[in-house]
């Protein structure tokens, strides 16, 4: 099975910074990676497919990028209502979901 | 609107069994790949079931094959899960997805005794 790997598990940033969040996974996963945004009581929101793809309706802050094993999420310019979960998801084989970064306002 | 709309969750003993089911509205139901996918109190998220678009085919991970069977009606737009010989570790809120860019509001489904 492909493990995927969330880093970090917390982070703190200001509203307007840029953020970066990473996923890794044990073993190629051609881009088949798709990004959630999961906020408090709700449930998950596709926001990126196929590692960098933005859903539509997604705002354009939102950006995806990687291959291989690797691969980030980018926010431009946080803003307060990013305040969320995030979960990266591969579908190259079976499917596997990444244990989440949690992203805070400072 | 399109929506996923599941229900069938509760409380229910070890061992025994439940179904969950999930109605589809706003789109072409019999066009997409369906999957279960769960995830417990304060935990990350678990695939549970896929089904392919015709129904012919049904995946699931080794935590639940034997126990969980998918189905789906295309003709009522309802994509099911049953689930037998329940454990506590299946314990979780159960979301209804289409083929991974669409997610129902989720319904819980809490197994003790």
């Amino acid at each position: 099975d492909i493990q995927m790997t969330q880093s970090p598990s917390v982070l703190s940033a200001s509203v307007g910074d840029r953020v970066t969040l990473n996923c890794k996974a044990s073993q190629n996963i051609n881009k088949y990676l798709n990004w959630y945004q999961q906020k408090l009581g709700e449930a998950p929101k596709l926001l990126i497919y196929n590692t960098n793809n933005l859903q539509t309706g997604i705002p354009s802050r939102f950006s995806g990028s990687g291959s291989g094993t690797d691969y980030t999420l980018t926010i431009s310019s946080l803003q307060p209502e990013d305040v969320a979960t995030y979960f990266c998801f591969q579908h190259n084989s079976w499917l596997t979901f990444g244990s989440g970064t949690k992203l805070e306002i400072k | 609107e399109v929506q996923l709309v599941e229900t069938g969750g509760g409380l229910v003993q070890p061992g025994r069994s439940l179904k969950l089911s999930c109605v589809a509205s706003g789109f072409t139901f019999n066009n997409y790949w369906m999957s279960w996918t769960r995830q417990a109190p304060g935990k990350g998220l678990e695939w549970v079931a896929s089904i392919t678009n015709s129904g012919g085919s049904t995946y699931y991970p080794d935590s639940v094959k034997g126990r969980f069977t998918i189905s789906r009606d295309n003709a009522q737009n309802t994509l099911y899960l049953q689930m037998n010989s329940l454990r506590s570790e299946d314990t979780a809120t159960y979301y209804c997805t289409r083929d991974w860019d669409l997610w129902g509001q989720g319904v819980m489904v809490t197994v003790s005794s």
